[in-house]
């Protein structure tokens, strides 16, 4: 079975870090580009980042540019998304997913069910 | 990177037709073949129905077809069902791997 498990969401104060890893399994994780999209609670969907199956090529929203940085591990069939200066407006259900190519960013066909990341004071 | 353009919401009858708008630019939607869809049940993570603009994945019912004219994309569910009530998200590559998703649709089916 095709799965994606986010981990290390959590409850941080605005300006600390969080790292969320995400861990492939089913599927040859080498082979395909990967996203990160969040949601806040009640509100859409909104694109993070991507990277392409090699990690030569990676995208950022322009609202997290500069403070996010996605990076895998195809050794270990790991995502990762390092969040620094977190904000308030940062607080989303973050969706792990697969895309259905390897490079140009085609469509995202498999999602993990979301990590929960809250900034508050 | 403004969100894609689409109605807050929809709704049909069982049976009937309808057909979600998203509304990009030249730059997005109207420059790439790489407009895809996605359903939203609550609770649930989001399930792609339309890639490339109108192709379907296997196992997505063939209720579900997807157009495209100049800057704007559409979705169309045929034979509307209870179970297709549900949130519907556009999103298209933009260039630069960068992505923009609409603001999402409310589907409700009467």
């Amino acid at each position: 079975e095709v799965q994606l498990v986010e981990s290390g969401g959590d409850s941080v104060q605005p300006g600390r870090s969080l790292r969320l890893s995400c861990a492939g399994s089913g599927f040859s994780f080498d082979d395909y580009a990967m996203h990160w999209v969040r949601q806040v609670p009640g509100k859409g969907l909104e694109w993070v980042s991507s990277i392409t199956w090699n990690g030569l090529n990676i995208g950022y929203a322009d609202s997290v540019k500069g403070r996010f940085t996605i990076s895998r591990d195809n050794a270990k069939n790991s995502l990762f998304l390092q969040m620094n200066s977190l904000r308030t407006e940062d607080t989303a259900l973050y969706y792990c997913i697969k895309d259905r190519l390897p490079t140009v960013p085609n469509a995202f066909d498999i999602w993990g069910q979301g990590t929960m990341v809250t900034v508050s004071s | 990177q403004s969100a894609l353009t689409q109605p807050a919401s929809v709704s049909g009858s069982p049976g009937q037709s309808i057909t979600i708008s998203c509304t990009g630019t030249s730059n997005d939607v109207g420059n790439f073949k790489l407009v895809s869809w996605y359903q939203h049940h609550p609770d649930k993570a989001p399930k792609l129905m339309i890639y490339e603009d109108s192709q379907r994945p296997s196992g997505v019912s063939n209720r579900f077809s997807g157009s495209k004219s100049a800057n704007t994309a559409s979705l169309t569910i045929s034979g509307l069902q209870a179970e297709d009530e549900a949130h519907y998200y556009c999103c298209s590559y933009a260039g630069g791997l960068t992505l923009i998703f609409g603001g999402g649709t409310k589907l409700t089916v009467l």
